[in-house]
C-alpha cells in the first residue's frame, strides 16, 4: 500500500512564485490535513478537508490555498511564495466520523526552500 | 496552543525501558490521549492512544492515571531506532490534532 505520497519532496521557489504541492492517498480516508513544521518545532496544522469539496482553515491558513476535487486528492497551492514559507510541508489523511477516533496517517513531507 | 507539557528530552540506554511522562491536567471528558513521533526528516508515525484504559500494542503501551491528567509512554525494550521525537497529544473526539515541542528520545548503546 502506498499510503499518503506527497510529490515533490524538495523544491526551491524565488519569491513571489507560485506552485502546489500534491498530496494523494489511497486509503479511501475522508478526512486530510496539510501542516508545516518549521526546524525544531512541532506541526502546525494549515488547512484540513472532512470530505471532497469541502475545506476549513486551520492555525497558518494565510498565504496558502487548498482544493478537494476528489476523496484521494488535497493539493496546497502557495500563490506568492514568501521567505517565512520556508518550511517542511506534511499531508496527512484519516477516515474520521463523530464517533470514531482513527489515527492520520502521515506522507513523508516536501521541503520547500524560498529565496 | 498544546495542551499538553512534555520534557523536553530524554536519554535511555539500548535494551531498556523507556518511560515517556506526559502532563495534561486540563483534559476534558471526552478528550484522548494520542502518542505520536517522528524520526528525524520523516513525518510522524502513530504509536498508540487511549480515553481512560491501560493500551498495550505491539509499538508500546500506554498508561493513564485514574484521575486522567497525566500519562506514560512506555517502550518496552528501546532499540537505537526507536531515538525521536515523542509527542503527546490531548485530542477531543474527531478533532484536529494540536502538536506541541515533544520530547526528544536518544537511545544510547
Amino acid at each position: 500500500n502506498a499510503g499518503v505520497t506527497q510529490t515533490p519532496k524538495f523544491r526551491i521557489l524565488k519569491i513571489g512564485q507560485s506552485m502546489t504541492l500534491q498530496c494523494t492517498q489511497d486509503m479511501n480516508h475522508n478526512y486530510m490535513y496539510w501542516y508545516r513544521q518549521d526546524p525544531g518545532m512541532g506541526l502546525k496544522l494549515i488547512y484540513y478537508s472532512v470530505g471532497a469539496g469541502i475545506t476549513d482553515k486551520g492555525e497558518v491558513p494565510n498565504g496558502y490555498n487548498v482544493s478537494r476535487s476528489t476523496t484521494e486528492d488535497f493539493p496546497l497551492r502557495l500563490e506568492l511564495a514568501a521567505p517565512s514559507q520556508t518550511s517542511v510541508y506534511f499531508c496527512a489523511s484519516s477516515y474520521a466520523t463523530f464517533s470514531s477516533n482513527q489515527p492520520q496517517h502521515f506522507g513523508d513531507g516536501t521541503r520547500l526552500s524560498i529565496l | 496552543d498544546a495542551k499538553t507539557t512534555q520534557p523536553t528530552s530524554m536519554d535511555c540506554a539500548e535494551g531498556r525501558a523507556a518511560n515517556l511522562p506526559c502532563n495534561h491536567s486540563t483534559i476534558s471528558g471526552n478528550e484522548y490521549v494520542y502518542w505520536y513521533r517522528q524520526i528525524h526528516s520523516q513525518g510522524p508515525q502513530y504509536i498508540i492512544h487511549g480515553l481512560k484504559n491501560n493500551e498495550t500494542n505491539e509499538m508500546a503501551s500506554l498508561i493513564i492515571t485514574e484521575d486522567r491528567k497525566s500519562s506514560t509512554l512506555i517502550l518496552p525494550h528501546a532499540t537505537l531506532r526507536d531515538t525521536a521525537v515523542y509527542y503527546c497529544i490531548v485530542r477531543p473526539q474527531g478533532g484536529k490534532l494540536i502538536f506541541g515541542q515533544g520530547t526528544e528520545l536518544s537511545v544510547k548503546p
